[in-house]
């Protein structure tokens, strides 16, 4: 069973410029989470679809950050400007609610904003 | 009341010995406790889980301890091996949210 994909694995970007992070789920999750983990801290969640519904982005700061998940399967996470603060390694998860909600990972995309 | 407290920070084990890791939280309606491992340049992989119906929970050299009263629980990894230094995340969520919580996390170090 292939994994969580992302791409890219490493973005490098000067802050007020642009970039995208997209998601491939593990095949038949209904459910993808985008996380930020800022450098030794836990995983904060930015956002949780179900399928292609928002269920949570109660902490995606939306002036700058935007995140589709376009037919309930792949996502992109969008952010625009950046901000030194930005700086993290962005996850994306997906679980099979019907399974137990197990999260699975991908290896996620590490963003440095100069 | 949504979050989830972890401690150490950091933890240095002789190869052998035992590591703990605890994890203490206020939300009565979390009952899904996870603990996921997480290894340099790679995403946090589930390690061992528990429901708070049972005290304990045990595979192979790790073991969830888990106190409902006290609203704690904590990771025991026996027979701590280099291989086991990475840093761990404590977890909770409520069943049918599917929102996870997660905690600080701590930096295991193993020495051999």
């Amino acid at each position: 069973e292939a994994g969580v994909a992302q791409s890219p694995r490493y973005k490098i970007i000067e802050k007020r410029q642009s970039v995208a992070f997209w998601c491939n789920p593990i095949s038949g999750h209904a459910t993808l989470y985008w996380y930020q983990q800022i450098l030794g801290q836990g995983p904060k969640l930015l956002i949780q679809f179900q399928n292609n519904g928002v269920v949570d982005d109660s902490q995606l700061p939306k002036d700058r950050f935007s995140a589709e998940r376009l037919k309930g399967v792949d996502s992109t996470l969008k952010i625009q400007p950046a901000k030194l603060e930005d700086s993290a390694v962005y996850l994306c998860a997906s679980s099979n609610t019907g399974g137990g909600g197990e999260l699975f990972f991908g290896e996620g995309s590490r963003l440095t904003v100069l | 009341q949504q979050q989830v407290k972890q401690s150490p920070q950091s933890l240095i084990v002789q190869k052998g010995g035992i590591s703990i890791i605890n994890c203490a939280y206020e939300n009565t309606a979390f009952d899904y406790f996870p603990w996921y491992q997480q290894f340099p340049g790679k995403g946090p992989a589930l390690l061992i889980a528990i429901r708070p119906d049972v005290s304990e929970k045990k595979e192979g050299r790790f073991t969830i301890s888990f106190n409902k009263s006290a609203k704690q629980f904590s990771l025991h990894i026996m027979d701590s091996q280099p291989g086991d230094s990475a840093t761990y995340f404590c977890a909770a969520m409520t069943s049918g949210t599917y929102k996870y919580i997660f905690g600080t996390g701590t930096r295991l170090k193993v020495l051999a």
